[in-house]
């Protein structure tokens, strides 16, 4: 069964510092791994999909990386600002067809301060 | 993009009663859905996994005749929390896939509703 841990489960910074998430999981047999940021009380919205060929995605201050062969993926935010306080969740997809399921991680709460 | 619509987005109800939770793919077809369900400050928990036309799937522990998962079309599925209790307050959340019939028709995509906080007294 496959399981995914995120590190921190919470990380306070001020503005302005470049951050890392730590995103593992238990089962390296994936098609792609997912981050998501998730704002109190919202939905969820796609940052960053990486397919299991790949190495990172990049979108704006925002890059994940993916080693898949130890089960690891880390995002990185550069220059971080208070708009970008929200939990991040990565979630791991089985395999392609339409009715495979994500596994989510429990989430990294961020707090940029002002 | 591929959207997908959540409703209510907000529900209180009293003990006992039922609630129905929509989820409609706006401009794609949803040939799967999943609903999830989250308690504060934990991660997703994926509760039930429904194809168009066929009965849903369920995770373990999930109660089926608790929470009916209704995918009759391409693009509704519904989830109903019968005779709802305290304990069942949660925030939901569906997602769906398929391929879009739109702009980038034929592309695969998988969509997260805005979710449904369900408060039961």
């Amino acid at each position: 069964k496959q399981e995914v841990t995120q590190i921190p489960a919470a990380l306070s910074v001020p503005e302005g510092e470049n951050l890392v998430l730590n995103c593992s999981f238990t089962d390296s047999a994936i098609y792609n791994l997912q981050w998501f940021r998730q704002d109190p009380g919202k939905g969820l919205t796609s940052l960053l999909l990486i397919q299991s060929s790949q190495r990172e995605q990049t979108s704006g201050r925002l890059n994940a990386s993916l080693d898949k062969s130890s089960g690891r993926s880390t995002l990185y935010i550069a220059a971080s600002q208070p708009g970008d306080s929200a939990t991040y969740l990565c979630a791991v997809r089985p395999y392609e067809t339409s009715g495979s399921r994500l596994t989510f991680g429990e989430g990294t709460q961020l707090t940029v301060n002002p | 993009g591929a959207v997908v619509s959540q409703h209510p987005s907000w529900v209180i109800c009293k003990s006992g009663t039922s609630v129905k939770i929509e989820c409609r793919s706006l401009d794609f077809q949803a040939t799967t859905m999943f609903w999830y369900r989250q308690f504060p400050k934990q991660s997703l928990m994926l509760m039930a996994t429904s194809n168009e036309g066929s009965k849903a799937t369920y995770e373990q522990g999930v109660e089926k005749d608790k929470f009916l998962i209704n995918h009759a079309s391409l693009t509704l599925s519904t989830l109903t929390v019968t005779s709802a209790h305290p304990e069942d307050s949660s925030f939901y959340i569906c997602s769906a896939t398929g391929r879009t019939s739109g702009r980038m028709k034929g592309a695969n995509v998988l969509t997260f509703g805005a979710g449904s906080r369900l408060t039961v007294l």
